[in-house]
């Protein structure tokens, strides 16, 4: 069974852009969480979506969003990128059978770097 | 607030040596914790899940451990080698209505020494 896939792996922008990166899930899996890792703030939760719908929230700003589609895939996007916006961007799947279970499962993740 | 800690954040020891990595978290309501591994740049492998009813879970040379009433977590490798280098996360789903996630330690990072 495939694993989770993250595109793109790099990606380099400059301050005031916008970035979207793609998540696909293991085959089944409904549930896709997304999370950031910087050196200082180790690993934090932005969102996680089940069913094409945002069901949990991190406490990042509104520049931050996701969604998901009907076949599970997500993307996150990112508008007026900021330097502290640099961080390695990872993706998790979950097959969500009940909370106690809930495995989750990670992608390779994107590097985003911001100049 | 419901935090994770793991301490020592770095950790040497020799290859071939048993060695027992710690998590602590502050609410003993979770529905489970979960032991990563993560090389360097690269994303998270999950190595165990121990539900919250669970006191432990193995897979090969892990064993990973669960008290909840002390809020503590042990994962226990055994007989060490230099491809067990790596920094090692652990992650707690509180139950937090609404808000299940997993609320990550900083990590400890291992090194084996041949």
């Amino acid at each position: 069974k495939a694993g989770v896939t993250q595109t793109p792996r790099y990606l380099i922008k400059t301050r005031g852009q916008q970035v979207t990166l793609s998540c696909s899930p293991i085959s089944g899996h409904r549930s896709v969480s997304w999370y950031q890792q910087t050196p200082g703030q180790g690993l934090q939760f932005l969102f996680e979506y089940f069913s094409e719908t945002q069901r949990n929230k991190g406490n990042f700003p509104g520049r931050f969003s996701g969604r998901q589609f009907s076949n599970s895939r997500s993307e996150m996007n990112v508008s007026t990128l900021e330097l502290g916006d640099s961080a390695l961007y990872l993706c998790a799947s979950s097959p969500w059978s009940n909370r106690e279970n809930n495995e989750q499962f990670f992608g390779p993740g994107t590097r985003l770097t911001v100049l | 607030k419901q935090e994770v800690t793991q301490i020592p954040a770095a950790l040497s020891v020799p290859e071939g040596e048993n060695l027992v990595l710690n998590c602590s978290f502050t609410d003993s309501a979770i529905y489970n914790l979960q032991w990563f591994r993560q090389d360097p740049g690269k994303g998270l492998t999950s190595l165990l899940l121990i539900q919250s009813s669970q006191r432990e879970q193995t897979s090969g040379r892990l064993n990973a451990s669960l008290d909840k009433s002390s809020g503590r977590s042990t994962l226990y490798i055994a007989a060490s080698q230099p491809g067990d280098s790596a920094t090692y996360l652990c992650a707690v789903s509180y139950r937090t209505f609404g808000n299940e996630k997993l609320t990550f330690g900083t990590g400890t990072r291992l090194t084996i020494i041949p």
